[in-house]
């Protein structure tokens, strides 16, 4: 199947800092990567969605100035989180299909702490 | 509304069982993807089976198969002959066609506990 790597999986920052995260697909173009955030003990919330080469669109409530998210390539797409707050805090994860679109593969997650 | 509705948050089944995980969805468009994907504790979204709204067959992958009836707008999972390492969360999800970009949503998921 398809592997999508995701770095770092851990990150420990203090607040004001700003976060990076990198998807990357290994063995596929990803014509389209999703972010996605979750909670302990809930399902996963979408964040927004990047077609390689265009903006992102992001769902209602998100701020895109907060969560900049760039898709330069078919390979990698990232999530920085700007600024970061405690609230910030959460699971982070990507996804990523092909030209076909026919299943959104997931990376392995990102686990931010903001102190 | 909801789209997605997982009704069972917690599933007890003993190995080498089956167990089914319900879902329920809600959309009218007439062309949809539906998924399982499972979640365990490392929090890796593995994705496990699909199944189509045109597919006439239900969907299996190995000891997966999903329990699709569309009039009654269900895509239960099955597992068959539980293994301790399918301890896990499962998420049923559905993709529109007609949302643009393929967007999946979830619903809130099943944790599944296979014991001895």
């Amino acid at each position: 199947g398809a592997v999508v790597s995701q770095h770092p999986s851990w990150v420990i920052c203090k607040s004001g800092t700003s976060v990076k995260i990198e998807c990357r697909s290994l063995d596929f173009q990803a014509t389209t990567m999703f972010w996605y955030r979750q909670f302990p003990k809930q399902s996963l919330m979408l964040m927004a969605t990047s077609n390689e080469g265009s903006k992102a669109t992001y769902e209602q409530g998100v701020e895109k100035d907060k969560f900049l998210i760039n898709h330069a390539s078919l390979t990698l797409s990232t999530l920085t989180v700007t600024s970061a707050h405690p609230e910030d805090s959460s699971f982070y994860i990507c996804s990523a299909t092909d030209r076909e679109q026919e299943t959104q593969y997931f990376g392995p997650g990102t686990r931010l702490l903001v102190l | 509304a909801q789209k997605i509705t997982q009704t069972q948050p917690g599933m007890f089944v003993q190995e080498k069982e089956a167990v089914t995980l319900d879902c329920t969805y809600d959309t009218s468009d007439p062309s949809y993807g539906l998924f399982w994907y499972k979640q365990p504790s490392s929090g890796e979204m593995i994705f496990l089976i699909y199944q189509g709204s045109y597919d006439q067959q239900n969907a299996t992958e190995g000891r997966y198969s999903l329990n699709f009836q569309k009039a009654r707008k269900s895509a239960n999972l099955v597992i068959s002959a539980s293994q301790l390492g399918d301890s896990a969360m499962y998420f049923c999800a559905m993709r529109e066609v007609n949302t643009g970009f393929q967007k999946l949503v979830f619903g809130t998921g099943t944790r599944l506990l296979v014991s001895p």
